[in-house]
């Protein structure tokens, strides 16, 4: 079947380095991915999306690339602040009328 | 306005009960989603509406409607809950579906608790 998996260890980073969140697809081609971000309690919020081919996408200290040969997303938090602590979701979708796959998401925790 | 807004924000259903969690937007967008997720997991898709038609069913329960009353609201009818179904009930939107490359808005949920 189609998957998403994240990384579901929880990754713990010191305040200011660079936290990279992985994100592997299974079974399918997504033609685009999208990153969230959920706070507890809250519903996810857009990040950024890219689609298969871009290699890479910049959002201010947000960055995301897209591997088609290795089936992976990677996403970069540089200069993390303890403000970016949650959990992000890589989502994954195509040709089924807006449909996302969702990974597990992984938690992310920066501290000062 | 970039906002989805939903109501309630907690609900407590017996197993008989009937209720109903309500959706807005006021973006124009034209998708309509329903999701549930449960603690420490990822949003399940339940429902799509595309141009307040429904386009995507999930093999979701009966116990479940939905309804699509104009292009900003969406609604989901409960009855007969089961004590698995608590979750967070979230809705989203999007532009469009158009292969679903536009990004989704999420409302903050309705924290669904079946006794």
């Amino acid at each position: 079947s189609q998957k998403i998996e994240q990384n579901s260890e929880a990754l713990n980073i010191q305040e200011g380095k660079t936290a990279t969140l992985t994100c592997n697809y299974t079974n399918y081609s997504p033609a685009y991915l999208q990153w969230y971000r959920q706070d507890p309690g809250r519903g996810p919020v857009f990040l950024l999306l890219i689609r298969e081919n871009e290699k890479e996408k910049r959002k201010e200290r947000l960055k995301v690339t897209f591997d088609t040969t290795l089936k992976q997303s990677l996403f970069h938090i540089t200069a993390s602040q303890p403000a970016d602590s949650a959990t992000y979701l890589c989502a994954g979708g195509g040709n089924q009328g807006g449909k996302l796959i969702f990974g597990q998401g992984t938690e992310l925790s920066v501290k000062p | 306005d970039t906002e989805v807004t939903q109501t309630p924000k907690h609900l407590v259903m017996g197993m008989t009960n009937k209720k109903s969690l309500k959706c807005e937007q006021h973006m124009g967008h034209r998708a309509m989603y329903w999701y549930k997720q449960k603690a420490k997991k990822p949003p399940e898709l339940m429902f799509v509406y595309s141009y307040e038609k429904l386009s995507i069913n999930e093999s979701v329960p009966s116990r479940f409607s939905p309804e699509c009353p104009n292009s900003s609201l969406l609604n989901l009818h409960l009855h007969a809950l089961q004590p698995e179904d608590s979750a967070l009930y979230l809705c989203a939107s999007s532009q469009g579906l158009a292969g679903g490359s536009y990004e989704q808005y999420f409302g903050p949920g309705t924290r669904l608790t079946v006794t």
